[in-house]
């Protein structure tokens, strides 16, 4: 069965860094394509990005509105999912998912974790 | 960038009946790239239907998706108390942004 973990949600300033972890097992880690998508209080979901895999060459993309300000990456041998998000604005407020999918349909998500709440407050 | 509109907003119907939910996308979403969620409160989104109309593994026959193009529907039949929920298309074609439709809630009339 494949779990997905996210940690390292907090409150922060406007303008300040966070960095969330996505703790992965029961998956072949490193082929996985692997996305986060946020959810603000009582508002729908946002696709924030993705990493692909090894596979097919770890290609990231990223929403428009986090492009430039959040980085993806991933530690394969570690089975680990990262998220850098800088710059951060009030309207980064959110619950955060780690999210993967598989098949031939990787961008359908069928794994979800529990979700890291982020609040960028001053 | 796709962008997904969810009709109704709200849809309010009694157990046992049937609801249809529609999700209209800007452009035609290739290969039918079109995925529904169901989400209740204080959960994660749970997948119910990928490739416009086939089933996530467990996810029973009373849900079931349609469409093609730009045009897409969601059907329950039979509601039961645990469906009503929140359901949220979403588009994954390839080389775009996935993107997610505005949700309908489904509540109880």
């Amino acid at each position: 069965e494949v779990q997905l973990v996210e940690s390292g949600g907090g409150l922060v300033e406007p303008g300040g860094s966070l960095r969330l972890s996505c703790a992965a097992s029961g998956v072949t880690f490193s082929d996985a394509w692997m996305s986060w998508v946020r959810q603000a209080p009582g508002k729908g979901l946002e696709w924030v990005g993705r990493i692909k895999g090894k596979i097919d060459r770890g290609t990231i993309d990223y929403a428009a509105p986090v492009k430039g300000r959040f980085t993806i990456s991933r530690d394969d041998p570690k089975n680990t999912l990262f998220l850098q998000m800088n710059s951060l604005k009030t309207e980064d407020t959110a619950v955060y998912y780690c999210t993967t999918g598989s098949g031939w349909h990787r961008d359908a998500f069928d794994v979800w974790g529990q979700g890291t709440m982020v609040t960028v407050s001053s | 960038e796709i962008v997904l509109t969810q009709s109704p907003g709200t849809l309010s119907l009694s157990p046992g009946e049937r609801a249809t939910l529609s999700c209209r996308a800007s452009q035609t979403v290739s290969s039918r790239y079109l995925a529904w969620y169901q989400q209740k409160p204080g959960q994660a989104p749970r997948l119910l239907i990928y490739g416009a109309s086939s089933r996530a593994t467990g996810i029973p026959d009373k849900f079931s998706g349609s469409g093609s193009g730009t045009d897409f529907t969601l059907t329950i039949t039979r509601l039961e108390p645990e469906d009503f929920a929140v359901y949220y298309c979403q588009q994954y074609a390839d080389s775009v942004p996935v993107t997610f439709g505005p949700g309908t809630k489904v509540d109880i009339k």
